[in-house]
């Protein structure tokens, strides 16, 4: 099946710094990936859309002048939390999707738990 | 607007048969899926279905309803591993994914 890697698992920084999550598609190439991000007990909030080489898509509410969002190539899309905050403590996920299938299945990677000081 | 409805939690003993309901409404429909989550990680796919009926898949089945916007997810037999989160997601009209909040299966020995 498709694997979808994230980088890193965990990581945790002082509160004002950047932080960069990177997802890649390692067997398959990802022309749509979708960022989430999930609050304990919480279902999964979509938080922006990028298809590989245009700007990505945000959700009503997700600022993106602080969850910059870059999808450079068909198999790479980054995330970048800048100034981060406790608040954005959270449980972030990136998924793929590809065209070709019988239907668009996101495959998930497995997620960048990230805890601001 | 879009909205998914599942039950927050249920309790099942090993060995039995769990069913988990969900119900959506979205702006125009192109699919159901549920995926399960273990606690701290990243869901995984389960099932999908855009036609009516029952999809089996070992002790996993999916049922779909379009006329009445509902499924479930049907679990037989079982195992302490399958404790976890059961998502349910509708996809919309923009092939985007509206999530439920996830129904925790809690499974007693």
């Amino acid at each position: 099946g498709a694997v979808v890697s994230q980088h890193p698992s965990r990581v945790i920084c002082k509160s004002g710094t950047s932080v960069k999550i990177e997802c890649r598609s390692l067997d398959f190439q990802a022309t749509t990936m979708f960022w989430y991000r999930q609050f304990p007990k919480k279902s999964l909030m979509l938080m922006a859309t990028s298809n590989e080489g245009s700007k990505a898509t945000y959700e009503q509410g997700v600022e993106k002048d602080k969850f910059l969002i870059n999808h450079a190539s068909l198999t790479l899309s980054t995330l970048t939390v800048t100034s981060a905050h406790p608040e954005d403590s959270s449980f972030y996920i990136c998924s793929a999707s590809s065209p070709g299938g019988t239907y668009n299945e996101q495959f998930f990677g497995p997620g960048t738990r990230l805890t601001v000081l | 607007g879009q909205n998914i409805d599942q039950p927050t939690e249920m309790t099942a003993t090993e060995g039995a048969i769990v069913q988990i309901n969900c119900t959506y409404q979205t702006s125009g429909f192109n699919g159901l899926f549920w995926y399960q989550q273990h606690a701290g990680e990243a869901p995984t796919f389960l099932s999908y279905n855009v036609l009516d009926g029952l999809e089996e898949k070992g002790r996993f089945s999916s049922f779909l309803s379009r006329s009445k916007g509902y499924s479930y997810l049907l679990l037989k037999e079982l195992q302490m591993k399958d404790s976890a989160s059961y998502l349910c997601a509708a996809m919309d009209s923009n092939y985007q994914l509206i999530w439920g909040a996830g129904t925790k299966l809690i499974i007693k020995p």
